[in-house]
């Protein structure tokens, strides 16, 4: 299986901060990495899919880069609202597994 | 609109047997795959395996296999995962999930809680 490490695993930061979290994974899956946002005690939202296609609907503040091995979420301005666990998942070699996660907080 | 409704939440007791269901409208059920994933307590997403309805093609994770059963019935527009022999280990959230053309879940049902206790 592919194993996904992010980091960090939490990180605390104010509004209207740029934030950025890391996927990396254990070999290379191309750009075959998705991000999603889970709220406290709701459902998982896909945010970001193909490394760097945003889904619809969600925030222009949210953007995400990589391949190969290297991935990065990036919330340009922090909001409130934004205070969520944050998942890579790689979508390139079956089984598909997801990162461990990172948890933001606002400060 | 794309929905996925799931099943409601369950109470069993170890070695008992479960069968939860998701089903979908909005969409053609039969052309996309549907995953269902799993999170235990305070803990992050695992995923399970999919299945695809048109077919009923099916991969599951290797931590899995064997001790679920993953199955649908398109007539229904309907998903199902099942255990033969629950365990408190499997206490969890289990979210069932549209996979899109690129592979990620886009569209998500609410969760099924699962408490499995003596």
């Amino acid at each position: 299986d592919i194993q996904l490490t992010q980091s960090p695993s939490f990180l605390s930061a104010s509004v209207g901060d740029r934030v950025t979290i890391t996927c990396r994974a254990s070999q290379g899956i191309s750009t075959f990495l998705a991000w999603y946002q889970q709220r406290p005690g709701k459902v998982p939202q896909l945010l970001i899919y193909a490394a760097s296609t945003l889904q619809s609907g969600v925030p222009s503040r949210f953007s995400g880069s990589g391949s190969g091995t290297k991935f990065t979420l990036t919330i340009s301005s922090l909001q409130p609202e934004d205070s969520a666990a944050y998942f890579c998942q790689q979508v390139n070699n079956y089984p598909w597994t997801f990162g461990q996660g990172t948890k933001v907080e606002i400060k | 609109e794309v929905q996925l409704v799931q099943s409601g939440a369950e109470v069993k007791k170890p070695g008992e047997s479960l069968k939860i269901s998701c089903k979908g409208s909005g969409y053609v059920f039969s052309t996309f795959w549907i995953g269902w994933v799993r999170q235990m307590p305070g803990k992050g997403l695992e995923w399970m395996g999919i299945i695809y309805p048109g077919d009923s093609d099916i991969k599951y994770s290797p931590s899995f296999q064997g001790l679920v059963t993953i199955s649908a019935d398109k007539s229904i527009n309907t998903a199902y995962l099942q255990w033969s022999g629950l365990k408190a280990s499997d206490t969890a959230m289990y979210y069932c999930a549209r996979q899109n053309a690129y592979g990620p879940f886009d569209f998500w049902g609410q969760g099924t809680l699962v408490a499995v206790s003596s």
